[in-house]
């Protein structure tokens, strides 16, 4: 079964806008959540992570914001460019299984001029 | 200084046949990890390769196999190909031995198999 649900499966924002994606998930064994990037024809690109012992990681226009009691995660990009239209995926590892990651499903973001 | 290569980028492969993906891993780094990605999906983890023994394995059939080189680098290998196994294959790299703990795990740009 899908251990970690993400949405939306797509969103569109003007340019300039701020874009949320969310996710959640199930096992609280989990104790590294990153974020990844990936265009067309592309691997995927490690975006900024988070561990839950914060609530939450800025690194420039990208911010995580965790809610361990929620079991919850999210992505915020801040003045959201059309370079920034990609998928993104959220992933959830343990450090006893290697971190070993388990992807959402992702969400097409398009980000319009 | 090489991100984590793959190769080849493209293969197409027939049904019933075996096939063997490369990767070679970001400099530093130890620990390689397999994903399968298809079209319009998250990547599902395959299994990952530490020390050159296999460590994780996520729920693939046994058709999926790899080795792990003493140069850090891979392989994966899938037997009797279905036309399901259609998808881009991912390797990911990452070291268990970082000072200040786990960095991340980087990806190449993968390989698009393709079973007719």
């Amino acid at each position: 079964q899908q251990q970690v649900k993400q949405s939306p499966q797509s969103l569109i924002v003007q340019k300039g806008g701020i874009s949320i994606i969310n996710c959640a998930y199930e096992n609280t064994a989990f104790d590294y959540f990153p974020w990844y990037q990936q265009f067309p024809g592309k691997g995927p690109a490690l975006l900024i992570a988070i561990r839950p012992d914060v609530s939450e990681k800025k690194e420039g226009r990208f911010t995580i914001s965790f809610n361990k009691s929620a079991k919850q995660f999210s992505l915020h990009i801040m003045d959201s460019q059309p370079g920034d239209s990609a998928t993104y995926f959220c992933a959830a590892g343990n450090s006893n299984s290697g971190y070993a990651l388990n992807f959402g499903k992702g969400t097409s973001l398009l980000v319009t001029p | 200084d090489a991100g984590v290569t793959q190769s080849p980028t493209h293969l197409i492969k027939t049904r019933g046949q075996q096939v063997t993906l490369r990767c070679s891993p970001k400099s530093g780094h130890d620990t390689v990890s397999w994903y399968q990605q298809a079209l319009g999906q998250g990547p599902q983890f395959i299994f990952q390769y530490y020390e050159e023994e296999e460590r994780q394995r996520g729920n693939f059939p046994d058709r999926f196999s790899g080795h792990q080189f003493p140069n850090y680098s891979s392989e994966l290998n899938v037997n009797a190909l279905l036309l399901g196994d259609s998808a881009l294959y991912l390797c990911a790299s990452s070291s268990k031995r970082e000072t200040g703990g786990f960095k991340g795990a980087f990806f190449g740009q993968g390989t698009r198999l393709t079973v007719v």
